[in-house]
């Protein structure tokens, strides 16, 4: 089975800085997704940014950026130039790639990310 | 395009009584996937359909079900409540591109209390 570990519960940051979430996951497969998923205080479950396990490229999003080590079972989230509406939990998860419909996403335990004016 | 919708917003029912939510998946999505989210277990897969099959289920009691309609509504049920079942129930849709369903969309979830 799957498994995704977010072993930091809180983090804290200061406004215009650089913070690494982090996120570790098991698998036996070698062809998945991964994801970081925001979630504010209204619970609405926003997609960060994607990852196909067969790219080596890191994958980024403007201000988002991924560390990707696939050896090593790492998907670590990098948020430059932190602002104030990024404070929200966030979710590391997996999802195994398979033709047709199979979007079992297997999430971490999130981290509460906030970030000081 | 309208975002995934989920009904009611918020609903408190008591133990033992029964209880359906409802999804609106994004015009198009044919694959509807429930979540349950819980401050001590997180986020777990309920389950997932896809024209109206169930193709994926998670670890649940039977007591938690779900179904599909033809326009790729879902609803998903739980029978007997228990208060452990008090959660915030997110349902999540997700269409083709380029040949794989590698995205989903979450609607805004369902704050079910058990008292």
């Amino acid at each position: 089975a799957q498994t995704v570990t977010q072993s930091q519960p809180e983090m804290s940051v200061q406004e215009a800085e650089t913070v690494t979430l982090s996120c570790t996951y098991d698998t036996s497969e070698s062809d998945y997704y991964l994801f970081w998923y925001k979630q504010p205080p209204s619970r609405q479950m926003i997609l960060v940014i994607r990852q196909e396990a067969y790219k080596q490229q890191n994958a980024t999003e403007n201000r988002f950026s991924v560390n990707f080590q696939k050896a090593a079972k790492s998907f670590s989230l990098k948020i430059s130039d932190s602002q104030l509406g990024d404070a929200a939990m966030y979710f590391c998860a997996y999802r195994l790639f398979l033709t047709g419909a199979n979007s079992k996403l297997t999430f971490g335990k999130g981290i509460t990310l906030s970030v000081r004016p | 395009k309208a975002g995934v919708t989920q009904t009611p917003r918020y609903l408190i029912k008591t133990r033992g009584q029964q209880v359906t939510l409802s999804c609106s998946p994004i015009s198009g999505h044919r694959s509807v996937s429930w979540y349950q989210q819980t401050p001590g277990q997180g986020l777990q897969f309920l389950f997932e359909y896809f024209s109206e099959t169930q193709r994926n289920k998670g670890n649940f009691p039977g007591r938690f079900s779900g179904r599909q309609f033809s326009n790729s509504r879902s609803e998903m049920n739980v029978s007997t409540l228990e208060l452990g079942d008090s959660a915030l129930y997110l349902c999540a849709s997700s269409g083709r591109s380029g040949g794989s369903y590698n995205e989903q969309f979450f609607g805004p979830g369902t704050r079910l209390t058990v008292l």
